[in-house]
């Protein structure tokens, strides 16, 4: 199975809510990145977190990191309708240079 | 800057026939990547290069599929002779250091068809 893998695979909200979306890994790495991709686009970078910090915030995102449980969350709070896209985690292992992707969440936010 | 150009955005081919994909990567950036994105099997990894030079093509599905880079600012995907099951979207994606802990620019995207 992929290095890094998304719960839930759909979620659907409200606006002004907010979305919570997990990461799980399974072997060491060096840091775990999110990612966006709105419909038929190329996938936009959001936030990096390193294996030596456990929590980050850039603007309405909070990102952890629990190197113990090989897992992250990315929260987005108040959520908008234009929030609405796919997020993934990817991962670089300690042991290399390549990010694996995870197989991403599908968020709708309703207006 | 222009980020990651591509093209063709949209490729309609019939089986068997050559495609090749094209990728700009951002002027600077010396680590280029082509990824594959289907439903079935999500974003994946098909080769990258650093400096011009191939340093994973792991992913690389089978001899059929080549890619080649000639210099900084150019780098191609080549599926000959092309399958249905290559039908997907193929993304190119740079970064401006040797490492892929950098954040990846990724470009729109071509979305083959291959009937």
């Amino acid at each position: 199975s992929q290095q890094g893998e998304e719960d839930p695979q759909a979620l659907s909200i409200q606006e002004g809510e907010n979305a919570t979306m997990n990461c799980s890994y399974k072997t060491s790495i060096n840091n775990l990145q999110w990612y966006r991709q709105n419909s038929g686009r190329g996938l936009v970078h959001l936030i990096l977190i390193r294996s030596n910090e456990r929590e980050k915030h850039s603007g309405r995102l909070r990102v952890t990191l629990d190197t113990s449980k090989k897992s992250s969350s990315l929260l987005i709070t108040a959520s908008r309708a234009a929030d609405t896209a796919s997020y993934f985690c990817a991962t670089d292992a300690a042991s290399g240079s390549r990010l694996t992707f995870g197989e991403g969440t599908q968020l709708t936010v309703n207006p | 800057d222009a980020g990651v150009i591509q093209s063709p955005r949209h490729e309609v081919t019939e089986m068997g026939q050559e495609v090749t994909l094209r990728c700009k990567p951002i002027s600077g950036h010396n680590s280029l990547f082509w990824y594959r994105q289907t439903m079935m099997r999500g974003l994946e990894l098909l080769i990258y290069f650093n400096n011009n030079v191939p340093i994973d093509d792991s992913g690389m599905p089978e001899d059929r599929f080549s890619a080649k880079m000639p210099n900084a600012s150019f780098s191609t995907l080549k599926i000959q002779p092309s399958e249905p099951r290559d039908s997907a979207v193929y993304f190119c994606a740079s970064i401006p250091s040797g490492g892929g802990a950098d954040t990846q620019y990724f470009g729109p995207g071509t979305r083959l068809t291959v009937l």
